[in-house]
């Protein structure tokens, strides 16, 4: 019974191409985010819907665009990627503002 | 100005010992958040304990606890009874008036047998 899931696991792709990162949530929280761990195991967050809608949306490259089509789905999708976009990126979800509850992340490698 | 500052980037602890992982952050704000996660060698995040500013007393959770020194605008973890198992990254983080968290650098804790 995972709580928070993501797909796929590994993402290898070369340059130029498009890629989306699916996540699932059933732990019924009404906030999802997406944060990027880069190289340095530094994490940031990307962004953040509460019940479907955007309320977090940090400087990142209009690339990439999450979609929420349900409260408990955020995907991810990245277009035209790139090298520096190599990193590993996690979904997350909380009920309100307490604790957020990471998915276990996926690896993406751009060739 | 960092939010979250972590000034151990790689720490050792002798098994069955305890150990404190340091902290500090940076706000303005009056009612936020501190936790911390832990990111063992497969990756995944795995949260530990919360904090709140209002909360008079340190949170514990089994052998974490947390050392919240608001003046000192500190949340230190101590981990008691080191295990094995508990080697692995150690991330602080603060939310503010938003969703958001803010993480630090992370602490690389070794437990040594």
């Amino acid at each position: 019974d995972t709580a928070v899931s993501q797909t796929p696991k590994y993402l290898v792709t070369q340059m130029g191409n498009d890629k989306s990162i699916k996540c699932e949530q059933n732990l019924g929280h009404d906030t999802m985010y997406w944060y990027k761990q880069d190289s340095k195991k530094f994490l940031k967050i990307m962004f953040s819907y509460n019940n479907k809608e955007l309320i977090i949306n940090e400087t990142v490259p209009n690339r990439f665009s999450p979609k929420s089509p349900d409260k408990a789905h955020l995907n991810l999708h990245i277009n035209s990627l790139e090298l520096g976009d190599s990193a590993v990126y996690f979904c997350a979800s909380s009920q309100d503002v307490y604790e957020q509850y990471f998915g276990p992340g996926t690896r993406l490698t751009v060739t | 100005a960092q939010k979250i500052t972590q000034t151990q980037p790689g720490m050792f602890v002798q098994e069955k010992e305890a150990v404190t992982l340091d902290c500090t952050y940076d706000t303005s704000d009056q009612s936020y958040g501190l936790f911390w996660y832990k990111q063992p060698s497969s990756g995944e995040m795995i949260f530990l304990i919360y904090q709140g500013s209002y909360d008079e007393q340190n949170a514990t959770e089994g052998r974490y606890s947390l050392n919240f020194q608001k003046a000192r605008k500190s949340a230190n973890l101590v981990i008691s009874a080191s295990q094995l198992g508990d080697s692995a990254m150690y991330f602080c983080a603060m939310r503010e008036f938003s969703y958001k968290l803010i993480f630090g650098s992370g602490t690389r804790l070794l437990v040594r047998p």
